[in-house]
């Protein structure tokens, strides 16, 4: 079936660096995409979303980039913290009439001090 | 504003005996979602609620899994009887809307951590 799914499954960086987390998804369809973060011992966390009609979208420190033709999506986080350190989920919203996500694999994300 | 709370926070059962997990959702959700969420993979959807009625439970082991939100807001969700390959965290999120319209953001509970031995 359709799913999402990711590069790398871990990824350490050093604190204050830049970090790029990919996700490729397959469902041609989808029109919806989240990044959600996970720390241990708590659900996901909302953190960025963006729609299919735009490219980039930017946060606090973060950016989400969504290129369709390839179906890739990233999450670029600037001046990495510690408190960054979690794994992070793409997430897929492939049904028009509904809420309803599919999600990636999830990469985890080490910070070195 | 509260968060979505679900309990019990651990659970350890032996395969074969019955369990039931709790869901109150942030106030005014009308949606209502529960994951499972195997270690080290990313949720997968169980069942959908809107308001007390099922929108989607596709993936639902139906013959061992039930859900219900019988006033359309608290949900409970149980498993008889348990296999070893329940062991997982069993989410829950809530969300404004289905999204007729648009996407809303789904708020997620800590899980409850099912161990089957």
């Amino acid at each position: 079936g359709e799913s999402v799914g990711l590069h790398l499954p871990t990824l350490s960086v050093q604190e204050g660096d830049n970090s790029i987390i990919n996700c490729a998804y397959s469902n041609s369809a989808s029109d919806y995409f989240i990044w959600y973060k996970q720390e241990s011992g708590k659900g996901p966390q909302f953190i960025i979303d963006i729609r299919s009609n735009m490219d980039k979208r930017q946060g606090q420190r973060v950016t989400v980039l969504l290129n369709k033709t390839v179906k890739h999506l990233s999450l670029q986080i600037a001046a990495t913290q510690p408190g960054d350190s979690a794994v992070y989920f793409c997430a897929e919203n492939g049904d028009n009439a509904g809420n309803m996500l599919t999600f990636g694999g999830g990469t985890r994300l080490m910070v070195k001090p | 504003e509260a968060g979505v709370a679900q309990s019990p926070r651990y659970k350890i059962i032996e395969k074969r005996q019955s369990v039931a997990f709790w869901c109150n959702p942030i106030s005014g959700h009308a949606t209502l979602y529960w994951y499972q969420q195997i270690l080290g993979q990313g949720p997968k959807l169980l069942i959908q609620f809107q308001n007390n009625g099922v929108v989607d439970d596709s993936q639902l082991p139906k013959d061992r899994f039930s859900a219900e939100r019988l006033k359309g807001v608290d949900s409970t969700l149980k498993i008889q009887p348990a296999k070893l390959e329940d062991s997982a965290v069993y989410l829950c999120a809530s969300s404004l809307e289905r999204g007729l319209a648009g996407i809303y953001e789904q708020y997620f509970g800590p899980g409850t951590r099912l161990t089957v031995t």
